[in-house]
């Protein structure tokens, strides 16, 4: 059954303040790993899909990367607006189906 | 991207009564999925919404608790019927994009059941 840890559950970080959020997966044959952001009292915002090993993308202050176990949403220093829940999924080879991690919480503080 | 609409947005419902969600995409799209977001958790999928056909559920859904439509291309419905407080939830409609594998979701349907 496909997994996905997300870590840390939260962190808080001060405007201009470096961090990463991890997203470590089990699934046979990945298809796609996305990243959202949600805010409070609204659907999930659709940020990245990274396909494969070794690919990168870039957003504004956010760089998604992705190896074969994880994956990493950077977030360079970030603002206050950065504030949300950021969510990762995998969706495993011949289905449409995500498998969600319980998110991490980011709260950025001026 | 796709703009997804769903109506309500927030009820407040009676136990054991039934309510159905609307779901309205701007544009012609072949995968809608509906996904339950229950307080504290992470979104799990319900089911596929097939154009024409029945929908395909996941484990632990039932299409007698969780009857789905998608009379066409644009729009789908999600029916939580004889609801208890376990059904309070956001329900979430998803389609998928017509520009590579993104996946888009709607703003939610938050439930509240007493």
């Amino acid at each position: 059954e496909d997994q996905v840890t997300q870590s840390p559950e939260a962190l808080r970080l001060q405007e201009g303040e470096s961090s990463s959020l991890n997203c470590s997966y089990t699934v046979s044959g990945l298809r796609g790993l996305f990243w959202y952001r949600q805010d409070p009292g609204k659907g999930p915002e659709f940020l990245f899909t990274l396909y494969s090993a070794g690919e990168e993308k870039e957003k504004e202050r956010l760089k998604a990367t992705l190896t074969k176990k994880e994956s990493f949403l950077h977030i360079t220093a970030p603002k206050p607006e950065d504030s949300a829940t950021y969510l990762c999924a995998v969706q495993e080879g011949g289905g449409n189906k995500l498998t969600f991690g319980t998110g991490t919480q980011l709260k950025v503080e001026l | 991207s796709a703009v997804i609409s769903q109506k309500p947005s927030r009820d407040i419902c009676q136990r054991g009564t039934s309510l159905t969600i609307q779901c309205q995409v701007d544009s012609q799209v072949t995968m809608m999925f509906w996904y339950r977001q229950q307080p504290g958790q992470s979104l799990t999928l319900i089911a596929t919404a097939n154009q024409g056909s029945e929908a395909t559920y996941e484990s632990g859904f039932v299409i007698d608790k969780f009857p789905i439509s998608r009379p066409n291309l644009t729009f789908s419905t999600l029916t939580v019927s004889n609801m208890s407080p376990e059904d309070s939830s956001i329900y979430l409609c998803s389609v998928g994009g017509t520009q590579g594998n993104t996946i888009y979701f709607g703003e939610g349907s938050w439930l509240t059941v007493v």
